[in-house]
């Protein structure tokens, strides 16, 4: 199956900084989705990017599948985006099922 | 309407209890789908629904017995569970399987005692 990695596995940041997150994959895929899960558990889905480049306020992703990859950025960052940050990948076909990766831990703080 | 619904919000249970977990959404969506979360982990599959039936069982005892009633719900009984299913049960929905594009609800918080 797909192997997901994301880096860095954990991230402190003060607030007004900007950062990058990274997703790896190991196989192609054509299926691509970021979420953020706040300290409260609930999944948040941020953008559904299997390739290309979104954009939607303070945040913004982009997903080279042919190099297998992507990336997200956040910009000028905000307590409230502390949690986890998760990709999930697949291929969309009954063979390979969705998978998650083991996410980055982000503070901010004040 | 763009959410997904899930009661209750926490939930504390005996090992001898049997109890409900309950998922709605009513976004037309095709595809149902369980998820457990351990703390610090991301979330695991457990059951698939498609078009209300069974797709994927991801070998989950069967003290976790799912049920698809139609197509906007979601059940997962819980009997004889263990301390060790104490988890966060997160039920997803997406417009067809293999699909992303996910709409996780927000979560049921279990703890078996």
């Amino acid at each position: 199956g797909i192997q997901v990695e994301q880096s860095p596995p954990d991230l402190i940041l003060q607030e007004g900084a900007n950062s990058t997150l990274r997703c790896n994959f190991s196989d192609s895929v054509n299926n691509l989705q970021w979420f953020h899960q706040n300290p409260w558990g609930q999944l948040i889905n941020l953008f559904y990017i299997p390739s290309g480049t979104k954009q939607n306020g303070r945040l913004s992703a982009t997903t080279v599948a042919t190099e297998r990859y992507s990336l997200l950025y956040i910009s000028s960052s905000q307590t409230t985006d502390s949690g986890v940050y998760f990709c999930a990948v697949g291929k969309k076909t009954s063979y390979d099922k969705v998978i998650f990766g083991p996410g980055t831990s982000l503070s901010v703080i004040p | 309407d763009t959410e997904v619904t899930q009661t209750p919000k926490h939930l504390v249970m005996g090992m001898t209890n049997k109890k409900s977990l309950k998922c709605e959404q009513h976004m037309g969506h095709r595809a149902m789908y369980w998820y457990k979360q351990k703390a610090k982990k991301p979330p695991e599959l457990m059951f698939v629904y498609s078009y209300e039936k069974l797709s994927i069982n991801e070998s989950v005892p069967s003290r976790f017995s799912p049920e698809c009633p139609n197509s906007s719900l979601l059940n997962l009984h819980l009997h004889a569970l263990q301390p060790e299913d104490s988890a966060l049960y997160l039920c997803a929905s997406s417009q067809e399987e293999y699909l992303l594009g996910y709409t996780f609800g927000s979560g049921t918080r279990l703890t078996v005692v």
